[in-house]
């Protein structure tokens, strides 16, 4: 299966919000509620986000939100700090499992 | 708390078969299904396969099917990742990580094992 299509780099300064698109090839993520968020630091393991489109683990700020509209799910960051500097990855289960091709988010 | 340890990385000539591992604590290993992912270097996430929580299921990527084989022993409280006909594009970082409950898709991940294809 295709990986999910997510933008390449997104930045912002601190403060600011700024949402991360993850785009399903049909209609997987439509059909579907089960699409997950990751947060990846160089050289280290991925931190799990964001579940279920929408449901935030317990230690996970409440500045990170989930959503999904159609075949696009997003995770949208409020009130970036220097902290979120990292990679974000978006991953479905719809039948077969996929990842999405990754967002660098820069904090300027 | 949660932890997933891998080991059995290092560098292996193509062709070769390799036996990467997973040691689970921290939680009630037999309850949940388990699974592998890689990152090859500088590159982006990518799914290797799954195990039911009794090792009745089984999901593989296309790109391994045939050559990788997971499997677990819940004695052991481990998960296993049998790796065979190995090529230089295998190269990366594999991750074990638990399925996050009623989600399909993992939680708490390891901190890797690399694994390197080289002649």
């Amino acid at each position: 299966q295709s990986a999910l299509t997510q933008p390449a780099s997104v930045s912002g300064s601190p403060g600011q919000s700024i949402t991360i698109s993850c785009t399903g090839t049909s209609t997987d993520i439509s059909d579907y509620n089960y699409v997950s968020w990751y947060q990846q630091h160089p050289d280290k393991a991925p931190k799990l986000m964001i579940s279920e489109v929408s449901n935030r683990p317990s230690g996970v700020s409440n500045r990170f939100s989930g959503s999904k509209s159609g075949n696009t799910a997003s995770l949208t960051i409020s009130g970036l700090q220097p902290e979120d500097e990292a990679d974000y990855y978006c991953g479905s289960y719809t039948g077969t499992y996929v990842f999405g091709t990754g967002t660098k988010v820069t904090v300027l | 708390q949660v932890q997933l340890v891998e080991s059995g990385g290092g560098v292996v000539q193509p062709g070769r078969s390799l036996r990467v591992s997973c040691a689970a604590s921290g939680f009630t290993f037999r309850n949940y299904a388990m699974h592998w992912v890689r990152q090859a270097p500088g590159k982006g996430l990518e799914y290797m396969a799954v195990m039911s929580y009794d090792g009745s299921d089984k999901y593989y990527a296309d790109s391994v099917k045939g050559r990788f084989t997971i499997s677990r022993d819940n004695s052991k409280n481990t998960l296993y990742l049998q790796m065979n006909s190995l090529r230089p594009e295998d190269t990366a970082i594999y991750y074990c990580a638990r399925d996050g409950p009623g989600t399909y898709l993992p939680d708490y991940w390891g901190q890797g094992t690399l694994v390197t294809v080289s002649s």
